[in-house]
């Protein structure tokens, strides 16, 4: 079956400029989180969305950075005027029950941003 | 509050050697606990987990690890090293009261 899918996988872009990022969870799966990893380093927790409840916003570093997601489809998270520091590959994932921490989490390939 | 530490940043093991890659965690409540492996360019895969089942669990790949409570240890092992077990592995720490937590990751090295 299909796993969560990300576009584009590499995005290359002009310091300032607005950038969008595309995740399309796995069919069904209620939880979605977004990750940033910069080179060489673990994973920062961003945002997550949990059915229809209000999104847990606590890791988003500025606000710079917002997501959205319609219902438990498409999720986009936009980084408007883009600094040289949020260049990394950011991750999505997915998992099949609302906000429930036990449930292995299901993840795409990444987005890999630079900004030049 | 909950904490999840990787020991070791980086290992390195021969192939056909054992491999073994530390974990501690700290948790209020009784945790679940997750190993991912992540390969270059690639996206993270679930390797195991533990929820509170049995404290030997068996992941895939040949990998397994053992949850021991008096010890706060999620230790990572395989018995003999493959050159495609080189990637970064993630310790991960859950609980019902609070978000997913990563540990920083280490780097797994096979030498030939």
């Amino acid at each position: 079956g299909a796993g969560v899918s990300q576009s584009p996988s590499n995005k290359v872009t002009e310091k300032g400029k607005d950038v969008e990022l595309r995740c399309d969870p796995i069919s069904g799966h209620t939880a979605l989180y977004w990750y940033r990893q910069r080179l060489g380093q673990g994973l920062e927790f961003l945002i997550y969305f949990q059915g229809n409840s209000a999104p847990d916003k606590s890791g988003l570093p500025s606000d710079r950075f917002s997501a959205e997601r319609t219902g438990e489809s498409v999720s986009t998270l936009t980084i408007q005027r883009t600094q040289q520091e949020d260049s990394a590959v950011y991750l999505c994932a997915s998992s099949p029950r609302t906000g429930v921490s036990n449930q292995p989490q299901h993840f795409g390939d990444g987005t890999r941003l630079s900004i030049l | 509050a909950q904490s999840v530490t990787q020991l070791d940043s980086h290992v390195s093991v021969s192939e056909g050697t054992p491999v073994l890659l530390r974990c501690n965690y700290s948790s209020s409540y009784s945790p679940s606990l997750f190993w991912y492996v992540q390969h270059p360019n690639k996206g993270l895969q679930l390797l195991l987990k533990y929820t509170s089942a049995a404290t030997l669990v068996k992941g895939i790949n040949g990998f397994e690890a053992e949850f021991k409570k008096s010890e706060t240890s999620f230790h990572l092992t395989k018995p003999s090293a493959h050159m495609s077990d080189a990637a970064e592995y993630f310790c991960v720490v859950g609980s019902s009261a609070s978000k997913i937590i990563f540990g920083s990751g280490t780097r797994l090295s096979i030498r030939p």
